[in-house]
């Protein structure tokens, strides 16, 4: 079986400081990985995703991702956060051996204050 | 704007009462996917089609069935409706005939419809 943990619901970091949100994942085989973001009363966009090649992939609004396959880590960046990052979060994997499905962590509500 | 469209946008109906969701995915998306979100289960995948065959089932509930049509455009239809089925229940696409191959795998969400059973 798959699955996603984010452990931190809340990250609150000040304007201009660096952002991380961090992801693990369990999977039994190869896996996809993807970030979304939530604004409220809105759908999930699509931010990056890891499906092969560079560890480090980069993805819209100056966010990036590193892949790392011995820590099953996947953690989302950005060096300098701005007041409009503020949103919730989604980490998701899919196990690329047996399912189409994609499995949510259960997000992390990230606060940028001024 | 992703491109995958939802109506309605919100939806208030009764307990036993029967609502039909409706989803247009992204231009040339082969593959629709159905999600719930609630605040005690988090996003949850019910049910992917693709082109017009159902893939992969997730956690839905005999109550819910859905279908994708040839055009494409999918309907999730829950029936019998409970207080628990309140939530947010998000379409997603992907897998366009003519997408990248490293872009086949992401799936595009629309705004999601919010269903409130009173």
């Amino acid at each position: 079986a798959q699955s996603v943990a984010q452990p931190e619901d809340q990250v609150n970091v000040a304007e201009g400081n660096p952002l991380t949100v961090k992801c693990t994942y369990s999977v039994s085989g190869n896996p996809y990985l993807f970030w979304y973001v939530q604004y409220p009363n809105r759908g999930l966009q699509f931010l990056l995703k890891y499906i092969t090649g560079d560890n480090l992939v980069k993805g819209s609004y100056g966010f990036e991702a590193e892949f790392n396959k011995s820590q099953t880590s996947f953690h989302l960046k950005k060096p300098s956060a701005l007041v409009s990052d503020s949103a919730l979060y989604f980490c998701a994997v899919r196990d690329t051996s047996n399912d189409y499905k994609l499995s949510f962590g259960a997000g992390t509500t990230v606060t940028v204050r001024a | 704007d992703s491109g995958v469209t939802q109506t309605p946008k919100h939806l208030i109906t009764a307990t036993g009462q029967r609502v039909t969701l409706r989803c247009s995915p992204r231009s040339g998306d082969l593959s629709v996917y159905w999600y719930q979100q609630s605040l005690d289960q988090g996003l949850q995948f019910l049910i992917q089609y693709y082109n017009g065959e159902e893939r992969a089932k997730g956690n839905i509930l005999e109550r819910f069935s859905a279908q994708q049509f040839p055009d494409l455009h999918s309907e999730l239809n829950l029936s019998s409706l409970e207080l628990g089925d309140s939530a947010l229940y998000f379409c997603a696409s992907s897998g366009s005939s003519g997408s990248r191959p490293s872009d086949i795998e992401t799936q595009y969400f629309g705004p999601g419809t919010r269903l409130l059973v009173l």
